[in-house]
């Protein structure tokens, strides 16, 4: 059965600086995995998603990574801001067919002014 | 535009009432999901639509009852519910439920409270 683990599981950081958070995944035969942000009481903002024949993709100040062989991803936020303040989700999708994503617990980002 | 809708966007209902969430996109997709997120836990799926037929059951009990009346709509139809389903019902909806680039695109939620 697939687990995901994010860590750590809350962060705070001051403004302007770089960041990584972590995803980690007990299967390794997975078929993507997707990067998302939920502001409090909101729904979730997909941020990237990576194919399992990937190892990173870049959107603006974001980078993810993933190592599928290690079962890991991370998510490099550089230059933080106060608006990128935010729960990130990682989510693992391990079937082709049936479109079911397994997220891990989140982490909880503070970014102070 | 990929913007997934849901209405309403609260509710509150007691244990015998039966009332409706409904979702709505209009992006072409032919996948659409259900999800229940509890406070500080992350989303856990309920339902899978592709193609308009129901693909996955995650076990829900029958008191959720899923319906998708076309291919830019879904419901879900609740019935006799448990103060413990109480939760934030995300919708989500992607291209396909397979290929590799499938993004899944969510919705703002429905907060549900059940007394």
């Amino acid at each position: 059965k697939q687990e995901v683990t994010q860590i750590p599981a809350a962060l705070s950081v001051p403004e302007g600086e770089n960041l990584v958070l972590n995803c980690s995944f007990t299967d390794s035969a997975i078929y993507n995995l997707q990067w998302f942000r939920q502001d409090p009481g909101k729904g979730l903002t997909s941020l990237l998603l990576i194919q399992s024949s990937q190892r990173e993709q870049t959107s603006g100040r974001l980078n993810a990574s993933l190592d599928k062989s290690s079962g890991r991803s991370t998510l490099y936020i550089a230059a933080s801001q106060p608006g990128d303040s935010a729960t990130y989700l990682c989510a693992v999708r391990s079937s082709s067919n049936t479109g079911k994503l397994i997220f891990g617990q989140g982490t909880t980002l503070q970014v102070k002014p | 535009d990929t913007e997934v809708t849901q209405t309403p966007k609260h509710l509150v209902m007691g244990m015998t009432n039966k009332k409706s969430l409904k979702c709505e996109q209009h992006m072409g997709h032919r996948a659409m999901y259900w999800y229940k997120q509890k406070a500080k836990k992350p989303p856990e799926l309920m339902f899978v639509y592709s193609y308009e037929k129901l693909s996955i059951n995650e076990s829900v009990p029958s008191r959720f009852s899923p319906e998708c009346p076309n291919s830019s709509l879904l419901n879900l139809h609740l019935h006799a519910l448990q103060p413990e389903d109480s939760a934030l019902y995300l919708c989500a909806s992607s291209q396909a439920a397979s290929g590799q680039q499938e993004t899944q695109y969510f919705g703002p939620g429905t907060r549900l409270l059940v007394l």
